[in-house]
């Protein structure tokens, strides 16, 4: 199977724009998760999308915020950047388990690099 | 609320040492513990769960609840484990992330 595929894979935006990114999870699966990687603050939970809907969200301003589509496929979208924002967006999808609720692995994409000027 | 902590930022060794990679953990419920591994240019992935009890490349993990603690140890470090490790703890429907820890190994 293909792994998790991420577009794009490289982004420069300016202060003030808003920013669409998008995440193709392994075919099957049907949860998307959303993290943001910094060197400051490491890897930090964003939200989680599961059949359309958003499931968990993490402690982020409402700028950021995401969907899911009934292919699976999720974007999250961060409006007004900052210098902030800058940095690797991962998303991960994991196979469905008992009742769309499982603890099973989570598969990462390679992620994409935000630099924000 | 749930926390990881990963008091090294950088553990250095040499090839044929033991590694011990420290994991502490903060959760209320029954944690799911997870190591993830990202070598250099390549995409987290996952190294063992705590639930598989498996030996993945040599590294093993125990969740010590008493001491709520899941520490990844390897007997004899080899200079291809070196990369970035993060612990991870699964609950409320999200996976929390230790800071993580580079481990960087010596021939």
């Amino acid at each position: 199977k293909a792994g998790v595929t991420q577009t794009p894979r490289y982004l420069i935006k300016t202060r003030g724009q808003q920013v669409t990114l998008s995440c193709s999870p392994i075919s099957g699966h049907r949860s998307v998760s959303w993290y943001q990687q910094t060197p400051g603050q490491g890897l930090q939970f964003l939200f989680e999308y599961f059949s359309e809907t958003q499931r968990n969200k993490g402690n982020f301003p409402g700028r950021f915020s995401g969907r899911q589509f009934s292919n699976s496929r999720s974007e999250m979208n961060v409006s007004t950047l900052e210098l902030g924002d800058s940095a690797l967006y991962l998303c991960a999808s994991r196979p469905p388990g008992l009742a769309g609720l499982s603890t099973d692995t989570q598969y990462f994409g390679p992620g994409t690099r935000l630099t924000v000027l | 609320a749930q926390r990881v902590t990963q008091p090294e930022k950088l553990l250095s060794v040499f090839k044929g040492a033991p590694v011990e990679l420290k994991c502490n953990y903060s959760y209320s419920g029954s944690p799911e513990l997870f190591w993830y591994v990202q070598y250099s240019r390549q995409r987290l992935q996952l190294l063992l769960r705590h639930i598989s009890r498996e030996s993945i490349k040599g590294f093993t993990a125990d969740l010590n609840k008493g001491e709520t603690s899941f520490h990844l140890k390897k007997p004899f470090a080899q200079e291809e484990d070196s990369a970035m490790y993060y612990c991870a703890l699964y609950g409320y429907n999200k996976l929390i992330f230790g800071a993580g820890t580079r481990l960087a190994v010596h021939p």
